[in-house]
């Protein structure tokens, strides 16, 4: 079967790192994306991934290595605003997203 | 952002009544999607659309039906709603199938069946 795994929760204190970790199982690859999604609302696009290696935009980094199936979302100089889930999601073999259950992450001040 | 709404945003009703929710688009993409969210799972697809009058079955299904007659309108229909289909229904948009593109999601649709 395919599967997606993620941390169900993570809790990082204001202005610190944190790194969102995603193992996936999945009948093909054709890339991986990060959504955010805040309580109660639709989930936005973050980052996407297809190639090896680590793609930065902002304060957000995310990194892929298709050979371990694993990726990671960074999250540096964390805000208040940060506060939401991250959704990991692998387009599989026939290019449906298999998304995880996602990674609910609690910002402390 | 995307122009995406949805209708009716919240829904209460009885089992074994049909609801229809539905989806509006104005970026004039070809994909469309539903999809529906509970806590502990991820995201998990019920039907998607590649055309007017095209669709397919998702991985949850089972229950559902939908129609696409216009781009910009995709409805998804429960013939007679129960319990276990009490969740959020999103719909999300992209311009293709292709892997690289992202979908865009609508605000969400809560259903609740007593």
């Amino acid at each position: 079967g395919q599967n997606i795994d993620q941390p169900t929760e993570m809790t990082a204190t204001e202005g610190a790192i944190v790194q969102i970790n995603c193992t996936y199982q999945t009948s093909g690859f054709n890339g991986l994306f990060w959504y955010q999604q805040h309580a109660g609302e639709a989930p936005t696009f973050l980052s996407y991934n297809v190639l090896d290696g680590l793609e930065e935009k902002g304060r957000f980094s995310s990194f892929l290595s298709r050979s371990k199936g694993y990726s990671y979302l960074l999250l540096k100089e964390l805000q208040m605003k940060d506060s939401a889930s991250y959704l990991c999601a692998v387009v599989d073999s026939n290019y449906q997203l298999i998304w995880g259950a996602g990674t609910k992450l609690i910002i402390k001040p | 952002d995307a122009g995406i709404t949805q209708s009716p945003r919240h829904k209460v009703t009885e089992t074994g009544t049909p609801v229809t929710l539905r989806c509006h688009q104005t970026e004039n993409h070809r994909y469309m999607y539903w999809y529906r969210q509970d806590p502990g799972h991820g995201l998990r697809l019920i039907h998607y659309s590649y055309g007017v009058k095209d669709t397919d079955k998702g991985e949850v299904s089972d229950g559902y039906s939908v129609s696409r007659s216009k781009t910009e309108d995709f409805l998804l229909t429960l013939e007679s709603a129960t319990s276990s289909q009490t969740s959020v229904y999103f719909c999300a948009i992209s311009e293709s199938g292709d892997s690289y593109n992202e979908q865009f999601f609508g605000p969400g649709t809560r259903l609740t069946v007593l």
